[in-house]
């Protein structure tokens, strides 16, 4: 079945440092990707998507490039603030329109 | 203009009891679902309702019952509350489609003690 792997965290970065969070999937079909941001006491709220391979989704400075060839939608970020320090989830919406959410990845950055 | 407003925001309850949590939303979505999210923040999809139809039922006690009185509303209610329904939990709504995303309520924090 569909299913998304997310990095593991916690991940702690300086401010300015550039970000990284890994995201593969496995699919049947044609699914569109979608990055979440949930910050302290809040519910999710989209970053970014992209449905279709080779489309590059983009929001606050975030990038995350949908690779078919690599089944992965890595999200990344030039230079990270201390307001982006929250828990990141990768996405997919697969053929049943059933969303699979990877298990989160927190992020602290430091001043 | 809040899009996807649940209530309540905390509920703190004894073992045994029964409440419910209330969903609404205001985007004209057709499609609204409830999620439990536990302690280590993993997610997990209970319920999914398409125009007042019952779509997805994924594996819930059955002392969680959902009900869709409209396209706009669905509420969650929960029989004989255990210790391990402690959990936020999430409503959410989209657009049917593989292109629309899912727009996520603020949570309620169930605290069963």
């Amino acid at each position: 079945g569909d299913s998304v792997t997310q990095m593991e965290g916690p991940v702690t970065l300086s401010e300015e440092a550039f970000l990284t969070i890994n995201c593969t999937y496995t699919a049947t079909g044609y699914p569109s990707l979608f990055w979440y941001v949930q910050y302290p006491g809040e519910g999710l709220q989209l970053l970014l998507k992209a449905t279709k391979a080779d489309d590059k989704g983009s929001n606050k400075g975030f990038e995350a490039t949908y690779r078919k060839e690599t089944t992965s939608f890595h999200l990344e970020k030039g230079s990270v603030q201390v307001s982006d320090s929250a828990v990141y989830f990768c996405a997919l919406n697969g053929d049943r329109n059933q969303f699979y959410f990877g298990t989160g990845t927190s992020l602290t950055v430091i001043p | 203009d809040t899009a996807v407003s649940q209530t309540p925001k905390y509920l703190v309850t004894q073992m045994g009891n029964d409440k419910s949590i209330k969903c609404e939303q205001n985007l004209g979505h057709d499609t609204m679902y409830w999620y439990k999210q536990d302690s280590k923040k993993f997610l997990k999809i209970m319920f999914s309702y398409n125009n007042k139809e019952l779509i997805i039922n994924e594996t819930v006690p059955n002392r969680f019952s959902p009900k869709s009185p409209d396209k706009a509303h669905l509420n969650l209610h929960i029989n004989s509350l255990e210790l391990g329904d402690s959990a936020v939990y999430f409503c959410a709504s989209s657009v049917r489609g593989p292109n629309s995303p899912l727009h996520f309520g603020n949570g309620t924090r169930l605290t069963v003690t």
